[in-house]
């Protein structure tokens, strides 16, 4: 049983277009993280959200957290290029100290 | 600026053969952790430790041995590779009771392939 099940999958966009990416559980977790990854390397922590109806801007990135904290999601404002990678959300369902549970990715893909 | 750091960065065994993928953080992080990544099914935790001489199972843990001499380590052993271990392995450390917004810092792999 996936915890963290992410929407969609994959994603092929053309470049200037917007996007967002879903991130759902039917638990409650205490905070949630979203990870970008690019061929060849380990995930990288884009932004980590706490409060319930939590919004944080990352530039063109968008990151909410539901207000049940049982979901997540990330939109890309006019998608560009260099935003192609692995996007993964990473929740963990206790104190800071607890292993983070991901979900599957969604794979975006960003066509000039 | 080093972070964490994964040797081999590529490995071919045998079936039956035994390894130690290396796993060694500069950053005085008291938890790490081992995941796996397999096309289709994101990162799946082997096994974590939350200090030196602690460690526990996380949700793949067949197959694999961990343990924790030291801060900086984290070695993982494969006992006798099977087919079904060939994946991507990612170690990742971060800092221990400092709040919810923790960022987890990983290596860069080892692609792990058993014949």
């Amino acid at each position: 049983t996936q915890l963290l099940e992410q929407s969609p999958q994959f994603l092929s966009i053309q470049e200037g277009e917007n996007l967002t990416v879903y991130c759902n559980s039917s638990s409650v977790f205490s905070s949630l993280q979203w990870y970008r990854q690019e061929p060849g390397e380990g995930p990288v922590l884009l932004v980590t959200v706490v409060t319930g109806g939590e919004v944080k801007k990352l530039k063109r990135l968008t990151f909410q957290f539901g207000d049940a904290r049982k979901d997540s999601s990330l939109h890309i404002t006019a998608a560009q290029t260099g935003d192609t990678g692995l996007y993964l959300c990473a929740g963990a369902m206790g104190s800071g100290n607890t292993p983070l549970v991901f979900g599957k990715g969604t794979r975006l893909s960003v066509i000039a | 600026n080093a972070g964490v750091t994964q040797t081999p960065k590529f490995q071919v065994l045998k079936t039956g053969q035994s390894m130690t993928l290396q796993c060694a953080q500069d950053m005085n992080h008291e938890y790490m952790s081992w995941y796996r990544q397999d096309p289709g099914m994101g990162l799946r935790l082997i096994h974590y430790s939350v200090g030196a001489g602690i460690t526990d199972q996380g949700e793949v843990p067949n197959g694999y041995n961990v343990s924790r001499s030291t801060t900086e380590d984290f070695p993982l052993r494969l006992l006798s590779a099977a087919p079904s271990q060939t994946s991507v392995y990612f170690c990742a450390s971060k800092e221990q009771n400092r709040g919810l917004r923790t960022e987890a810092f990983f290596g860069q792999g080892t692609r792990l392939t058993v014949v």
